[in-house]
């Protein structure tokens, strides 16, 4: 069974500049949430996609966007770069159901890494 | 608000000792606990997890974890370190009711070193 897929691995952007990042989850699987990673700040919360829907999202300025779409495939959006953008850029899927908290865990992808410059 | 917090930044430990790597978490609800080990230039993988019933979890790689209530803690242990147990090590939490979805709240993590 595939894991969860992100595309590119690597990306190097200048600031100003927008991007876009791929994640495909596990087959089956209809929620996916995305994470930024960093030294400074870890593991953060970024939105979480359930059928199309968003259904959570984090403290992020409204440069960072996402979409889900029929396929449960999802892609983020960063537009005007910023240096403090570079990150580890991570997605994970999970069998969730819709109306209530599921005890799934989550299956992590091997993340985006995004460098501003 | 939950909030977890992990004990130690980094932790070293010889081969074959005890590894112990401390969570505590703060929530108003029964929460769900996991640990993740992320491995350089990896994501992160899924070690166990605690939602409900028996509060000593096992998982991967001989890796378990006891969610103890009256402590607000999920501690990992392992009893004897492997080489290849070198690692970062996070523990998360969420809430167990309400529409809240996928929102994971991840401690600063552990390093885990492992000497020869």
């Amino acid at each position: 069974k595939a894991g969860v897929t992100q595309t590119p691995r690597y990306l190097i952007k200048t600031r100003g500049q927008q991007v876009t990042l791929s994640c495909s989850p596990i087959s089956g699987h209809r929620s996916v949430s995305w994470y930024q990673q960093t030294p400074g700040q870890g593991l953060q919360f970024l939105f979480e996609y359930f059928s199309e829907t968003q259904r959570n999202k984090g403290n992020f300025p409204g440069r960072f966007s996402g979409r889900q779409f029929s396929n449960s495939r999802s892609e983020m959006n960063v537009s005007t770069l910023e240096l403090g953008d570079s990150a580890l850029y991570l997605c994970a899927s999970s069998l969730a159901e819709r109306a209530r908290i599921s005890n799934y865990g989550y299956t992590f992808g091997s993340g985006t890494r995004l460098t501003v410059v | 608000a939950q909030s977890v917090t992990q004990l130690g930044s980094h932790v070293s430990v010889s081969e074959g000792a005890l590894v112990l790597l401390r969570c505590n978490y703060s929530s108003s609800v029964p929460p769900y606990l996991f640990w993740y080990v992320q491995y350089p230039n990896q994501g992160l993988q899924l070690l166990l997890k605690y939602t409900t019933g028996a509060t000593l979890v096992k998982g991967i790689n001989g890796f378990e974890a006891e969610f103890k209530k009256s402590e607000t803690s999920f501690h990992l242990t392992k009893p004897s370190a492997h080489m290849s147990d070198a690692a970062e090590y996070f523990c998360a939490v969420r809430r167990g009711e309400g529409n809240q979805g996928g929102k994971l709240i991840f401690g600063q993590g552990t390093e885990l070193s492992v000497k020869p």
